[in-house]
């Protein structure tokens, strides 16, 4: 069964810093990948997303993600950190035609 | 533009009360239609899934069901509450399928059940 690891529940970054945040999926083909944040109390906003093609794409608020099949990544990244990044980020896959989320990273930002 | 409606954003129901949540989607036609459960530090769990009027499918057995009277209305109820149905729960459309378009999410309603 196809699943997401995002290994990291808890991430703190300094102002400024850069970022990378992991996910990881298991699936035999290439899967379909998406990247989203939460802000506390609301709902979730699509960053980027990988279809096929280039492996590095650029989504919104400045960040990327990596799309590596022989580590079966998708790590996101940002070069640097604003405070209002603070919030949830998840990782998904698309199997079956169906969704399926990670449990998450939550990012704090100190200043 | 598309916009997605949840409401009511929060709710405080006692156990064995009836629950009734409402999405509304605005701007397109026949979408696919979507409701989630965010429980405290857990992941998204998809419990419903629309691809049309009258057509539900159900992803985990619980105490909970959906109906789509209208092409973009997506009602997710249940007759009693659980203490265990607490949570926040995400409505979402795509105007495709996942694998070819992304999910767009509500702002999501806050249930307390006491």
């Amino acid at each position: 069964a196809q699943s997401v690891t995002q290994p990291d529940i808890h991430i703190t970054v300094s102002e400024g810093a850069s970022l990378e945040l992991r996910c990881n999926y298991s699936y035999g083909a290439t899967p379909y990948l998406f990247w989203y944040v939460q802000s506390p109390g609301q709902g979730l906003q699509l960053l980027l997303k990988y279809f096929s093609g280039d492996t590095l794409v650029q989504g919104i608020k400045g960040f990327e993600a990596e799309f590596k099949r022989s580590q079966s990544s998708f790590n996101l990244r940002k070069p640097s950190v604003h405070w209002s990044d603070a919030a949830e980020y998840f990782c998904a896959v698309v199997r079956s035609s169906k969704l399926t989320f990670g449990t998450g990273t939550r990012l704090q930002v100190t200043l | 533009s598309q916009t997605i409606h949840q409401w009511p954003a929060t709710l405080v129901q006692p156990v064995g009360s009836p629950l009734s949540l409402e999405c509304t989607v605005e701007g397109t036609s026949n979408p696919n239609l979507y409701w989630y459960r965010q429980a405290a530090g857990r992941g998204l769990q998809l419990l419903f899934y629309s691809v049309g009027i009258g057509q539900i499918s159900s992803e985990v057995p619980q105490n909970l069901s959906a109906s789509r009277p209208q092409d973009r209305q997506f009602i997710l109820s249940s007759k009693k509450l659980l203490l265990s149905d607490s949570g926040f729960y995400l409505c979402a459309w795509s105007p495709g399928t996942p694998d070819n378009s992304p999910l767009h999410f509500g702002n999501g309603t806050r249930l307390t059940v006491t």
